[in-house]
């Protein structure tokens, strides 16, 4: 099993900062399939990137991936007051082919 | 648009067996490119896969091993939807089940509303 560990667990910045996300993994994701994903309290997660770097569509361009292999990164340019929420990595193609992050918390400094 | 409508009791008595339902809306549960996924989150475990099935001429089912001996996945087509059945469930299988659509590279695009199930007596 391909095992994503996140860091930090919790990330504290003020609106307009910029927030990096990392994602590690145990084994080399197959194709960079990796993704990130949004999760709001009482929400359904909502999909960010795929591929490691593709935004998905109406994702805001603050929003970025990057990284290959193991070590994989989601940057938010400049905090917006509703990108404070739960970030989770997911990858697809190891056994089980769908694995998650235990997630980063971002909130409000 | 991809809709997906879960529905299925919240409360389910321990060794009972959990049954859940996901309505498709925009795209067919039969068709060859796409896989229909259960994924399940709780604070202990936190988002867990639980399994896919999809149709590639015939069909398929995957499931984790976590649950492996107590899943079911039911693809019905006349009424394009697809449902999770889960026997001898426990306290530890309280959690939010979702069913999920994979869309490009693997990532789950879209997702159900979302199902609280409480396993209690």
């Amino acid at each position: 099993e391909i095992v994503l560990t996140q860091s930090p667990g919790t990330l504290c910045l003020s609106p307009g900062e910029r927030a990096t996300l990392s994602c590690r993994a145990s084994q080399s994701v197959s194709n960079n399939y990796l993704a990130w994903y949004q999760q709001k309290p009482g929400q359904a997660p909502r999909l960010l990137i795929h591929g490691a770097s593709s935004r998905a569509t109406g994702i805001p361009d603050r929003f970025s991936g990057s990284g290959t292999g193991t070590d994989f990164t989601l940057t938010i340019s400049r905090l917006e007051p509703e990108d404070f929420a739960v970030y989770y990595c997911q990858q697809f193609g190891g056994s089980p082919p769908v694995t998650f992050g235990g997630g980063t918390k971002v909130e409000i400094k | 648009q991809v809709q997906l409508q879960q529905s299925g009791p919240g409360l389910v008595k321990p060794s009972q067996t959990l049954s859940l339902t996901c309505a498709i809306s925009g795209d067919s549960v039969s068709s060859n490119s796409a896989a229909w996924n259960w994924i399940r989150q709780s604070p202990s475990r936190g988002l867990e896969w639980l399994g896919r099935t999809y149709f590639r001429s015939k069909w398929y089912s995957d499931y984790a091993v976590s649950v492996k001996s107590r899943m079911t996945f039911k693809p019905d087509t006349s009424k394009n939807q697809f449902s999770l059945q889960l026997n001898s469930v426990t306290p530890d299988d309280a959690a939010v089940y979702y069913c999920v659509r994979v869309g490009h590279n693997g990532s789950l695009l879209y997702w159900g509303q979302g199902s609280l199930v409480t396993v209690s007596s």
